[in-house]
């Protein structure tokens, strides 16, 4: 079954400086691989998403990330932080097959600090 | 257009009673999704629902849990005699279907369950 580890709940980042947060996967062929944010009592949002094509993926708010088959990773980043950025981050991956249903890592928690 | 939406969005309830929410799709989207999001915790997957085929309830916790589609509209989770581990956030995505599976899942912005 593929799975994703997200490292450190909690990540702190000053405002301007650069947003990088770690996504490695599991699975047993080539994934799709999604980013996903929450803000406050809201839903999910999709960021931007991996499914073959581009390596480097661009998304929403200025945010990318790259697909690295090698190190089996997929962090995002985003070269200076807003305040607007705080909110919670999800990684997950998906099977190209059957249900596609997403496996999500812990999630990072972001906090900007002025 | 409009988004998934869930109701209800909060909902507390004592130890051992049932309850049931509410997810309405996105129009036209066949495929539903039911996941579920504890403190401190990723989502889980629960079950999917694609069309009128039947259900993969591979995610469900326990026979407490089940869930019912009518065709491609509304779908409801019960919990049956609850119990405190219940207490999470319920998920509700949905997504239309082509081949290769790449479209995005659309979630709502989920019901938060509290069990006493």
């Amino acid at each position: 079954a593929q799975s994703v580890t997200q490292l450190g709940s909690h990540v702190s980042v000053s405002e301007g400086a650069l947003v990088l947060l770690r996504c490695n996967y599991s699975s047993s062929v080539p994934p799709y691989l999604f980013w996903y944010v929450q803000y406050p009592n809201q839903g999910l949002q999709l960021l931007l998403k991996y499914t073959s094509a581009a390596t480097l993926v661009k998304g929403i708010n200025g945010f990318e990330a790259e697909f690295k088959k090698s190190e089996t990773s997929f962090h995002l980043t985003k070269p200076s932080a807003h305040m607007s950025d705080a909110a919670e981050y999800f990684c997950a991956v998906s099977l190209p097959y059957g249900n596609n249903r997403l496996a999500f890592g812990k999630g990072n928690q972001v906090v900007v600090i002025p | 257009g409009a988004g998934v939406s869930q109701s209800p969005s909060n909902k507390v309830t004592e130890k051992g009673k049932d309850v049931e929410l509410r997810c309405d799709p996105i129009s036209g989207h066949t495929a539903l999704y039911w996941y579920r999001q504890r403190l401190g915790q990723g989502l889980e997957f629960l079950i999917y629902f694609q069309g009128n085929s039947a259900p993969d309830k591979s995610g469900l916790p326990s026979d407490r849990f089940s869930a019912e589609r009518t065709g491609e509209s509304v779908s409801t989770l019960t919990i049956q005699r609850t119990q405190q581990e219940d207490s999470a956030v319920y998920l509700c995505a949905s997504r239309s279907l082509t081949s290769g599976g790449q479209e995005t899942q659309y979630f709502g912005p989920g019901t938060r369950l509290l069990v006493l």
